[in-house]
């Protein structure tokens, strides 16, 4: 079946420094591949997204690849902010027979440390 | 920018009662979604709603379950009765074909604690 896996929090960093977390996925046919962001206290807000292989989705300064060959979206930022401070969520979309329905990492917290 | 709205954002029930959680989409939306989010735990999908129907619904998803779409605004999950295990927060979503396949737009939840 369709899964995702996200390296395990939480992930403490100093304001500037650069930030990764990975993603990998398992899925038949061609999924769609999302970061989704959860602020304290708040719902989950779509961060970018890719829909085919090597599509680079980015906003905010975060960036992450669909790289097929290695079944992989990692999310990358060069320098993290406080208020970058969340859960991050990595989280697929088959094409097929699912409907659209997520399916959805566990989650890497991230704090940054001014 | 239009958003999902959900009410009520904390609900307290105790066992064995029925709630009802309630959302409006984006007013021009046409897929609808519930998943949740027990706490610390990933968020689980329970079901998609097209066209006045179910159009998939996962495990989770069992007969204490019903949505429906009683108008042309609100879109609600029902758990008819409640257990300690339904505590979560609860995430209506909704999404439009064309405007970027499968990219749902999610409500700020609703936090149900079953006592």
């Amino acid at each position: 079946g369709n899964s995702v896996t996200q390296m395990e929090g939480p992930v403490t960093l100093s304001e500037e420094a650069f930030l990764t977390i990975n993603c990998t996925y398992t899925a038949t046919g061609y999924p769609s591949l999302f970061w989704y962001v959860q602020y304290p206290g708040e719902g989950l807000q779509l961060l970018l997204k890719a829909t085919k292989a090597d599509d680079k989705g980015s906003n905010k300064g975060f960036e992450a690849t669909y790289r097929k060959e290695t079944t992989s979206f990692h999310l990358e930022k060069g320098s993290v902010q406080v208020s970058d401070s969340a859960v991050y969520f990595c989280a697929l979309s088959a094409w097929e027979g699912s409907q659209g329905n997520l399916i959805f990492g566990k989650g890497t917290k991230l704090s940054v440390k001014p | 920018e239009p958003e999902v709205t959900q009410t009520p954002s904390h609900q307290v029930t105790q066992m064995g009662q029925e709630v009802i959680l309630r959302c409006v989409p984006i007013s021009n939306h046409l897929y609808f979604y519930w998943y949740r989010q027990i706490l610390g735990q990933k968020v689980e999908f329970l079901v998609s709603f097209y066209n006045n129907e179910i159009s998939e619904k996962s495990e989770i998803f069992d007969d204490q379950f019903s949505v429906e779409r009683p108008d042309g605004s609100n879109f609600t999950l029902k758990i008819r009765s409640t257990k300690l295990e339904d505590s979560a927060m609860y995430f209506c979503a909704s999404s439009a074909p064309g405007q970027g396949v499968y990219e749902q737009y999610f409500g700020p939840g609703t936090r149900l604690t079953v006592t």
